[in-house]
């Protein structure tokens, strides 16, 4: 499968949990987006990393979240103590520049839900 | 503050007709213009885009018109087909930042009724 993958599909943390989320790149892909969808919302940008790089945080909220795109393995979204409003969809988007004139490819998403 | 918006949150057309989906933003910085389909459970998939240099570009059933004085875009899908009912993002970057965000719309629900 050369597609976006995210795992795991589904996540379910009680508050004050971790939740971490995982995004392989399509093949050939070194750029990485992050971006979450709240119900009834379009996707909002939160963080875009290269490889152990983040180039872009400005849509990550300021405590609890942080990204990672190490050398080697996936990208991984953390979430630390996890709020019920963290409940949404986290999609993951990769490109093979950084350049805004080609299409980014997305994964099918992490459906986060906070008890 | 949004920058993308798409005012209909559906739209319901008969089997063979023709779909419009709408678009407009606000920022004239925005020259690259995209449209991603989306069905539940699944991430959104990349359909059609279009640079500001141009006014038009078509795929097959799918075409995009894009009025920069307007700050309007619009996907048209002739002939609408049941298999194209999902939820139509519009989305817009500015090709000059390396940085590469989208900004997107909250999407429009498009049913294709047979």
């Amino acid at each position: 499968n050369a597609g976006v993958m995210q795992n795991p599909r589904h996540l379910v943390r009680r508050r004050g949990q971790e939740a971490r989320l995982r995004c392989s790149p399509m093949k050939g892909h070194s750029h990485v987006y992050w971006y979450r969808q709240l119900p009834e919302e379009g996707l909002k940008f939160m963080v875009y990393l290269q490889k152990e790089n983040i180039i872009d945080e400005s849509g990550m909220p300021k405590e609890r979240f942080s990204a990672e795109f190490p050398k080697e393995g996936p990208s991984i979204l953390r979430i630390q103590q996890v709020v019920r409003g963290d409940s949404a969809a986290y999609f993951c988007a990769s490109s093979p520049t950084g350049y805004s004139n080609q299409p980014q490819h997305f994964g099918d998403g992490t459906r986060l839900s906070i008890l | 503050d949004q920058q993308v918006k798409q005012n209909s949150p559906s739209l319901s057309v008969q089997e063979g007709r023709i779909s419009i989906l709408n678009c407009d933003y606000t920022n004239s910085m925005f020259d690259y213009f995209l449209w991603y389909k989306k069905y539940p459970a699944e991430g959104p998939t990349f359909l059609i885009s279009i640079s500001s240099i141009k006014d038009k570009n078509e795929d097959g059933r799918f075409t995009v018109f894009l009025n920069k004085s307007a700050k309007h875009l619009s996907l048209h899908i002739v002939p609408s087909q049941p298999g194209d009912s999902a939820v139509y993002f519009c989305a817009v970057a500015d090709r000059g930042s390396t940085l590469g965000r989208l900004y997107f719309g909250r999407g429009t629900q498009l049913t294709v009724w047979p």
